[in-house]
């Protein structure tokens, strides 16, 4: 049983432009979170997707947007970047009970220059 | 707002030493509360949790109970190996509908043979 898995592993952009990153749930899970995490700090919430739509967003700007679909794999969008959006960008599945644990995907490194 | 606050690192220890790692928290209600764990270059996973006040979450030797009284899930183990050095992070999910999770700043452990 495949985990959650995310691409692509690094990615390197120039301020200003747009990158998209990708992420498919742990088999059998339904939602999907997406979290900031900056070099020695903990993962920020950026907001989650359940049945295609953001049900909870975090203190993330309008540039930051994100997707899910049918099959309950979710994509992130960042527009225009910075160069503060460079970190490790974790995806997280769960199952739409509160309480209940997320599995965490290995992450994607995003530097922009 | 809700919040996590956790011990500053890096502790560091020799093997078999005893451990703990202090964790409070702030939040409305009866939040679930975890401890994930992350390795050099990987993702989080998930360590324990408890979700109500006096459970004990337990996994691998790493304990940690949900003391409603004093606001805190510290996280100990009674042995430490070398293969316990990792980041820390405590981290609760307020349990108001959805699944946002919350994470402290992570503390690092160093563990010496």
């Amino acid at each position: 049983d495949a985990g959650v898995t995310q691409s692509p592993t690094h990615l390197i952009k120039t301020r200003g432009q747009q990158v998209t990153l990708r992420c498919s749930p742990k088999s059998g899970h339904d939602t999907v979170s997406w979290y900031q995490q900056a070099l020695g700090q903990g993962p920020q919430f950026i907001f989650q997707y359940y049945e295609e739509e953001e049900r909870q967003r975090g203190n993330f700007p309008d540039r930051f947007s994100g997707h899910q679909f049918p099959n309950y794999s979710s994509e992130l969008n960042v527009n225009a970047l910075l160069l503060g959006d460079s970190a490790l960008y974790l995806c997280a599945s769960s199952l739409v009970v509160a309480g209940g644990e997320q599995y965490f995907g290995p992450g994607t490194r995003l530097t922009v220059t | 707002g809700d919040s996590v606050t956790q011990m500053e690192g890096p502790v560091t220890l020799s093997e078999e030493a005893f451990l703990t790692i202090n964790c409070t928290y702030t939040a409305t209600g009866y939040p679930s509360l975890f401890w994930y764990v992350q390795y050099p270059g990987e993702g989080l996973q998930l360590l324990l949790k408890a979700t109500k006040a006096d459970d004990k979450g337990s996994n691998k030797g790493f304990e940690a109970t949900y003391r409603k009284e004093t606001t805190s899930f510290h996280l100990e183990k009674g042995s430490v190996q070398v293969s316990d050095s990792a980041v820390y992070f405590c981290a609760l999910s307020p349990n108001t509908g959805g699944f946002k999770t919350i994470f402290g700043a992570g503390t690092r452990l160093f563990v010496k043979a």
